[in-house]
């Protein structure tokens, strides 16, 4: 089954500064890579995902970068603001052409952005 | 659009009863997903279940069980409760085609 890795597991940046989190997939076959964020006490949200035909994806501040070859792909926040601070957990999924499909996530990375 | 919802919030049980934890979907998500969220700790995946079956189960034991309804809601149903039970069960949905899995607020189980 898939193995997904996610580096670091916890992340202090000051207000203003970028985010880089990353994760690396086993199965090469997957080709679906969501991003949710869980802020304390609330259910995790997806923020931005990518698809394997796809190398990088933004939406305002957050983008997404995904390298099929070495298999990993990386979440960056840029200017990050103190409403940033979460938990942010990866996933990687295949997906049949009209199928429905299995997310494995990574372990999770606290970000916690110092005002 | 409503999101998941999920009932109950909470859930206090003693060891060894069983607890029945329900989910509804999105309208038009055939998809349901359970995820185990112990505290502190990522989220385990439960169990999936399209279309009234049960598609695929992670790495829980046979008291974990469940079911889906023909209106797509779902419940999951833990016997024999452990304390090690207790934690934040997530239930998620998700369209055949869909682009991702949204969540519920969860129901946060406690075993005593």
């Amino acid at each position: 089954g898939e193995n997904v890795e996610q580096h670091p597991s916890t992340l202090s940046v000051q207000e203003g500064d970028s985010a880089v989190i990353k994760c690396t997939y086993s199965d090469s076959a997957s080709n679906y890579f969501p991003w949710y964020k869980q802020e304390l006490g609330k259910r995790p949200q997806l923020i931005i995902d990518i698809r394997s035909n796809v190398g990088e994806k933004k939406d305002q501040r957050i983008a997404v970068t995904l390298n099929k070859t070495a298999k990993h792909f990386s979440l960056h926040i840029t200017e990050t603001q103190p409403e940033d601070s979460a938990v942010y957990f990866c996933a990687a999924s295949w997906t049949s052409g009209a199928g429905s499909y299995q997310l494995t996530f990574g372990k999770g990375t606290k970000l916690s952005v110092i005002p | 659009e409503a999101g998941v919802t999920q009932s109950p919030t909470h859930l206090i049980k003693t060891r060894g009863q069983q607890a029945t934890l329900r989910c509804s979907p999105i309208s038009g998500h055939t998809s349901v997903y359970w995820y185990q969220q112990a505290l502190g700790l990522g989220l385990q995946f439960l169990l999936w279940y399209d279309e009234g079956e049960e598609r695929n189960r992670g790495n829980f034991p046979p008291r974990f069980s469940g079911r889906q309804f023909p209106n797509y809601s779902s419940e999951l149903n833990v016997n024999a409760l452990e304390l090690e039970d207790s934690a934040l069960y997530l239930c998620a949905s998700s369209q055949l085609q869909g682009k991702g899995q949204y969540f519920g607020p969860g129901t946060r189980l406690t075993v005593t």
